[in-house]
């Protein structure tokens, strides 16, 4: 059974980077059968995807954030990142990490992260 | 980028059938995947490629596309089928990839 854990701060100051990192058991990121996703959640709000990597390495990302987002993968570890920059209050939400090709079928538990000073 | 609607709430008496839509411009020509989402869980895929459900989802969570709207239906519903319902498609062709809608409240009266 794949399991996906998110681990990070939870709250980050305006302007500073958000980092994340979700570490995957019960299988291994390296298979090459999908891609693995960050998508959050605004309190009260809808989902919103903010890109995936493949194992090798290849990024795609939503065009709204791309110019704060940086995902990367440690295949050694079995595990991939986030990094969202310049934070603001609009960036509090629920953040999850998945696991898919065209839909997500393993998802982390999701952990919040507050941008607040 | 593309998008895609949703009723805000849908209710429903239990055992009877409850329907969701999402539209969107020729989404009958895309593979449409469904999610339940419970207060405090993270989203829980029931539906993908249309109408093929993950194991362990029941058979009474089936889904249909065509045109511009695809449909989740939950037939004989149950007090547990309460959640927010998100309808999702990939576009790879454009830059948003993974495009949600704007989601559904399923209240059992």
């Amino acid at each position: 059974q794949v399991q996906l854990q998110e681990s990070g701060p939870g709250l980050v100051k305006p302007s500073q980077t958000l980092s994340l990192t979700c570490t995957v058991s019960g299988g291994s990121i390296s298979s090459g059968d999908y891609y693995w996703s960050w998508i959050r959640q605004p309190p009260g709000k809808g989902l919103e995807w903010i890109g995936y990597i493949y194992y090798s390495g290849s990024t795609y990302y939503n065009p709204s954030l791309k110019s704060r987002v940086t995902i990367s993968v440690d295949t050694s570890k079995n595990q991939f990142s986030l990094k969202l920059s310049s934070v603001t209050a609009a960036d509090t939400a629920v953040y999850y990490c998945a696991r898919g090709y065209d839909s997500a079928d393993y998802w982390g538990q999701g952990t919040l992260v507050t941008v607040s000073s | 980028s593309y998008v895609l609607t949703q009723p805000p709430s849908v209710s429903v008496a239990p055992g009877q059938t409850a329907r969701i839509t999402c539209g969107g411009n020729n989404i009958g020509s895309k593979s449409v995947h469904w999610y339940q989402q419970k207060p405090g869980q993270a989203p829980v895929l029931v539906v993908y490629d249309d109408s093929d459900r993950p194991s362990g989802i029941p058979e009474r969570f089936s889904g249909s596309n065509s045109g511009n709207t695809a449909t989740l239906t939950i037939s004989r519903v149950e007090a547990g089928d309460e959640a927010d319902y998100y309808c999702q498609v990939w576009d790879s062709s454009s830059d948003h990839h993974y495009v949600f809608g704007t989601g559904t409240k399923v209240t059992v009266l």
